[in-house]
């Protein structure tokens, strides 16, 4: 079945420095969503991403989904310590699938 | 502001009990989704529902049942619930994939104990 990998699994950081987070599918999705949980919290939506080589901004968070629309990554500019948390990517496989397959979630840890 | 409210937050069951987890979303979704979140392992869905009175299984549907009846509840029932069972129990709900708002919504969670 579909499987999405996403690494690293773990990423520790000093307060400034920037973060990415990489997501790759072993087949062709049809979007991408991202999610961020925060220590004892729940997953929260943060974007959505549907066209080959689309690039999304959220004030210091980049999203891009790859041109063969099988992988994307998450780049974060200088991270603050509100950063902290899990990043999980999940993509839709089969053309109508109304589930999203979850990558396993890298987690951010940062240095104040 | 739109909400999936699970039951419990906490939740300390017996081995063999039978155990209902309840979800309920208010924001008139046709999809509801039942995962757990292990350590290590991600989110790992257990079943879902993309309809009143319809069910799929997803990952890891063994031990488990659920029921919708109404549109806004999902439940979970562990049929007999064993220590395997201990975990992290998320409920999500989303507009149909592929629509421009079909981000899922989660609850708090239900963190469960199997003693």
């Amino acid at each position: 079945g579909q499987q999405v990998m996403q690494i690293p699994q773990y990423q520790h950081v000093q307060e400034g420095e920037d973060f990415t987070t990489y997501c790759n599918s072993s087949t062709t999705l049809s979007n991408i969503q991202w999610y961020k949980q925060r220590p004892g919290g729940h997953p929260v939506f943060l974007i959505q991403l549907v066209k080959s080589g689309e690039v999304k901004k959220q004030k210091r968070l980049t999203f891009q989904f790859g041109e063969a629309k099988k992988n994307s990554s998450l780049h974060i500019t200088a991270t603050q310590t509100t950063d902290v948390g899990t990043y999980f990517c999940a993509g839709r496989g089969v053309q109508g699938a109304q589930k999203l397959v979850f990558g396993q979630g890298t987690r951010l840890t940062i240095n104040p | 502001d739109v909400k999936v409210t699970q039951s419990s937050r906490y939740l300390v069951k017996r081995t063999g009990e039978k155990v209902f987890l309840e979800c309920v979303q208010d924001m008139d979704h046709e999809n509801m989704f039942w995962y757990r979140q292990d350590p290590g392992l991600g989110l790992r869905l257990i079943y879902f529902s993309y309809d009143v009175k319809m069910k799929e299984k997803g990952d890891i549907p063994e031990g488990y049942s659920v029921s919708r009846e109404k549109k806004e509840r999902f439940s979970l029932i562990l049929e007999s619930a064993s220590t395997n069972q201990t975990s992290m129990y998320l409920c999500a709900s989303s507009f149909p994939i592929g629509t421009a708002l079909s981000g899922y919504t989660f609850g708090s969670g239900t963190r469960l104990t199997v003693v």
